[in-house]
């Protein structure tokens, strides 16, 4: 599997209801950023992580990052239907002379029903 | 509160055409980003350039594209001779630094070649 690769691919809910998407990558990291995607639109970032950081929080969303597991986790609380998106993690690696290439997955689609 | 903005947003071109895909950067970043999307992908890096100079192009196809970034205007993608299998969307993002910064993006470029 890539580096950065989202699970589920695609995610349907209810409005109200939490989401979660998983990320796992395979290199060491320095940090690794979530983004979002409307269809047919450009990325909107949503947190950075570095590899130092356990959690971190912004409104209603909550990334964990388990350096060990080389995995991380996007929680979106009390979703809502414009939370329709596709979600990215990306991840820049901690070696080389690389450190400012993102590598994304292929996403995860969530879709929030009314 | 400009963030990175891309034209045109969509293109269209015959076989064998040029296409020309501008990118100016958030005010204050002198580190660009060029990537590329095909349909039901995650996004793949092409090219790093820095004012006046392409730092990396690994991700960037040998033959038919080039980037630049001058020292005044936009950061510049250009496809020579496209074909069918460069339709994709290409996004800009920028940074103010190449190390753990967050990278932002710009709304894309979404090229269809016919």
């Amino acid at each position: 599997s890539q580096q950065g690769e989202e699970d589920p691919q695609a995610l349907s809910i209810q409005e109200g209801e939490n989401a979660t998407m998983n990320c796992s990558y395979k290199t060491s990291i320095n940090n690794l950023q979530w983004y979002r995607q409307n269809s047919g639109r450009g990325l909107v970032h949503l947190i950075l992580i570095r590899s130092n950081e356990r959690e971190k929080h912004s409104g209603r969303l909550r990334v964990t990052l388990d350096t060990s597991k080389k995995s991380s986790s996007l929680l979106i609380t009390a979703s809502r239907a414009a939370d329709t998106a596709s979600y990215f993690c990306a991840t820049v690696p901690n070696s080389g002379g690389s450190n400012y290439k993102l590598t994304f997955g292929k996403g995860t689609l969530l879709t929030v029903n009314p | 509160n400009a963030g990175v903005m891309q034209n045109p947003r969509h293109l269209v071109r015959r076989r064998g055409q040029e296409a020309r895909l501008r990118c100016s950067p958030v005010k204050g970043h002198s580190h660009v980003y060029w990537y590329r999307q095909l349909p039901e992908e995650g996004l793949k890096f092409m090219v790093y350039l820095q004012k006046e100079n392409i730092i990396d192009e690994s991700g960037m196809p040998k033959e038919r594209f080039s980037a630049e970034f001058p020292k005044e205007g936009p950061s510049i993608l250009r496809i020579q001779q496209v074909v069918r299998g460069d339709s994709a969307a290409y996004f800009c993002a920028s940074s103010p630094g190449s190390y753990g910064n967050t990278i932002y993006f710009g709304e894309g470029s979404w090229l269809t070649v016919v």
